[in-house]
């Protein structure tokens, strides 16, 4: 079946503008994780839904960063006044139990210049 | 003290060698327990989930320990494509928390 997919692949913008990355997760996941790599680096967690409620966001860097869940399906993570501290890879997880573990998305490299 | 804690190697082998990676959890209330595999510029891809009473996929071998709160993998015959970064992951309450990593290379 169809995997979790993220749009666009890659985005290059400049310092300052706003950007909005999308997550199609696995058809039927109702958990949805969003984190960040920067190069050479671990995960870092950012965001996490249940359905449309995000019980923890305790990952986001800053007021800057948002994300929202429509639909119990989709999910949008939206960077406002990007920096070039923002530049990573974004990758988007779903999970249908947490003993199933949890299943990415390709990912979405971001270049803030 | 960090959730997960690996040793980052890199761990380098010859083909056909036998190499095994650990990771201790510092939570006792942790639910469940995976490995993961990452390659150079990819995403993690789910390589096992891991049990008390061990599991085993083919040339793989993963162990959980919970009174020590560890966790081990083992990989036999190593081919040139287990060259990548191996992330011991746990979940508790529905979030998961990722190690930072052990590198493994594998030399013909």
């Amino acid at each position: 079946g169809a995997g979790v997919s993220q749009s666009p692949s890659n985005k290059v913008t400049e310092k300052g503008k706003d950007v909005e990355l999308r997550c199609d997760p696995i058809s039927g996941h109702t958990a949805l994780y969003w984190y960040r790599q920067s190069l050479g680096q671990g995960l870092e967690f950012l965001i996490y839904f249940q359905g449309n409620s995000a019980p923890d966001k305790s990952g986001l860097p800053s007021d800057r960063f948002s994300a929202e869940r429509t639909g119990g399906s989709v999910s949008t993570l939206t960077i406002q006044r990007t920096q070039q501290e923002d530049s990573a890879v974004y990758l988007c997880a779903s999970s249908s139990t947490p003993l199933d573990g949890q299943y990415f998305g390709p990912g979405t490299r971001l270049l803030v210049l | 003290r960090k959730e997960v804690e690996q040793d980052p190697g890199p761990f380098n082998v010859p083909e056909g060698a036998t190499v095994a990676f650990n990771c201790t959890y510092s939570n006792s209330a942790s639910q469940s327990f995976f490995w993961y595999r990452q390659d150079c510029r990819k995403e993690p891809k789910l390589l096992m989930s891991v049990y008390s009473s061990g599991n085993e996929d083919g040339r793989f071998t993963a162990q959980l320990n919970r009174a020590s709160q560890y966790i081990s993998l083992l990989i036999r015959d190593s081919k040139l494509s287990d060259s990548a970064t191996y992330l011991c992951v746990v979940n508790r309450i529905n979030k998961f928390y990722f190690g930072s990593g052990t590198k493994l290379n594998v030399k013909p």
